[in-house]
């Protein structure tokens, strides 16, 4: 499968953990984006990795809010002391040139 | 106000008809244009992408930007039930670091 893969596809946390999330983009893709999406709504921009540099960061991601991708290939998120709030699902998408990015399928995030 | 405007619908429609779905911008930068397709629980699929103003066709699809308008439509011919998914618009000023601002989504239900 040479689709972006997002891992784990399902995370049931408590309230105050913390998580991470792995995201391996396309292998030729560069740009590796993260975004959050609730129920009844589009996807929110929360980060943007050029290869191994984070660029841009939306406000939504408060300092508990970390996102590496240390060699320029895969990417974590990391929620710390996580709250009722982050129960999301958030994914990762990829880009090579252009603007044309492919989602992976998400990880859904329920905070009790 | 937000940025990208998008009827949530539902849209039911009976197969074999024409679907036609809206999106309405205020952000006057915005230049890239996608549709994407989003089944339930998982990621969005790019359905069409498309740079400045006018129509892209791909098989049953046809993307339309009106840009003087601040206006685009994704049209479905020939409607499928396997067409009934959440349809997203998506728009961007740049590629790379400008950010994708995404609708909330129209959920389309197409009937056999």
């Amino acid at each position: 499968d040479t689709g972006v893969s997002q891992d784990p596809r399902h995370k049931i946390t408590k309230r105050g953990q913390n998580v991470t999330f792995r995201c391996d983009p396309i292998s030729e893709h560069n740009r590796l984006y993260w975004y959050r999406q609730t129920l009844g709504q589009g996807p929110e921009f929360l980060t943007y990795f050029q290869n191994e540099a984070q660029l841009e960061k939306s406000r939504l991601l408060s300092d508990r809010f970390s996102a590496e991708r240390p060699k320029g290939s895969f990417s974590t998120l990391e929620i710390q002391r996580t709250e009722q709030g982050d129960s999301a699902m958030y994914l990762c998408a990829s880009s090579a040139v252009g603007n044309e990015q492919f989602f992976g399928p998400g990880t859904r995030l329920t905070v009790l | 106000q937000k940025e990208v405007e998008q009827d949530p619908g539902p849209l039911s429609v009976p197969e074999g008809a024409i679907v036609s779905l809206n999106c309405t911008y205020s952000n006057s930068a915005f230049q890239y244009f996608m549709w994407y397709r989003q089944y339930s629980r998982k990621g969005p699929e790019l359905l069409m992408y498309t740079y400045s103003s006018g129509n892209k066709e791909d098989g049953r699809f046809t993307a339309q930007v009106d840009k003087s308008s601040k206006y685009i439509s994704l049209f479905i011919r020939d409607s499928q039930p396997s067409d009934s998914a959440t349809y997203l618009c998506a728009m961007s000023a740049g590629t790379g670091g400008f950010k994708t601002i995404f609708g909330a989504g129209t959920r389309l239900f197409v009937k056999a």
